[in-house]
């Protein structure tokens, strides 16, 4: 079974702070790990992703991700706000193995706004 | 490329009324999906298609029917819809051994 949490259902940060969001998950076997952007009424755009290569992971618009085995973490993370960041933010796991019916699913968070102020 | 196409766009339907949303994808895509999205909710798995041919149960299938036509095209059934089906719903697409869901723009129903 698999599982995430956002911490925060809504976030929000002056223009040109640092961003932070956290996600954490559980898995019972090794996982792939995704962040999505939702900008309003329009469907989700991948972020970035994590398949067990490199641990900081770098995305779009300037946005990275550490994952974190110790933590079971994968926190979303950029250096500067910018008003275009405004969005619904989500974090999603998967496993990364074959066998169960949970393969090839993605199990998404509850999602967290982000907001920022000028 | 036109990737993920989801009709209608809008659709408001009474109790008891049937429709269906359409899905297709243009990037050869072997696996499709539908969510619905509700506040606060995240998005949750109503269907998936592994591959032409298959479908599956997800996380809240009751009430809804899937039909994979071919490998482009996953469609979603209301049979009879209910208020509590009002939401968001989502179509995407995936292809092995690839690992990323690429989505549509969403069909946003209302059930009176």
């Amino acid at each position: 079974a698999q599982s995430v949490t956002q911490l925060g259902s809504h976030v929000s940060v002056s223009e040109g702070a640092l961003v932070l969001l956290r996600c954490n998950y559980s898995s019972s076997v090794p996982p792939y790990l995704f962040w999505y952007v939702q900008y309003p009424n329009q469907g989700l755009q991948l972020l970035l992703k994590y398949t067990s290569a490199a641990t900081l992971v770098k995305g779009i618009n300037g946005f990275e991700a550490e994952f974190k085995k110790s933590e079971t973490s994968f926190h979303l993370t950029k250096p500067s706000a910018h008003m275009s960041d405004a969005a619904e933010y989500f974090c999603a796991v998967r496993p990364s193995k074959a066998g169960g019916t949970s393969y090839g699913k993605l199990t998404f968070g509850q999602g967290t706004i982000l907001t920022v102020h000028p | 490329n036109a990737g993920v196409t989801q009709t209608p766009k809008f659709q408001v339907l009474k109790t008891g009324q049937s429709m269906t949303l359409q899905c297709a994808q243009d990037m050869n895509h072997n696996s499709m999906y539908w969510y619905r999205q509700d506040p606060g909710m995240g998005l949750r798995l109503i269907y998936y298609s592994a591959s032409e041919g298959t479908t599956d149960k997800g996380e809240v299938p009751n009430g809804y029917n899937v039909s994979r036509l071919n490998k482009r095209e996953f469609s979603l059934r209301l049979e009879s819809a209910a208020p509590s089906q009002t939401s968001v719903y989502f179509c995407a697409s995936s292809v092995y051994p690839s690992y990323e869901q690429y989505f549509g723009p969403g069909t946003r129903l209302t059930v009176t």
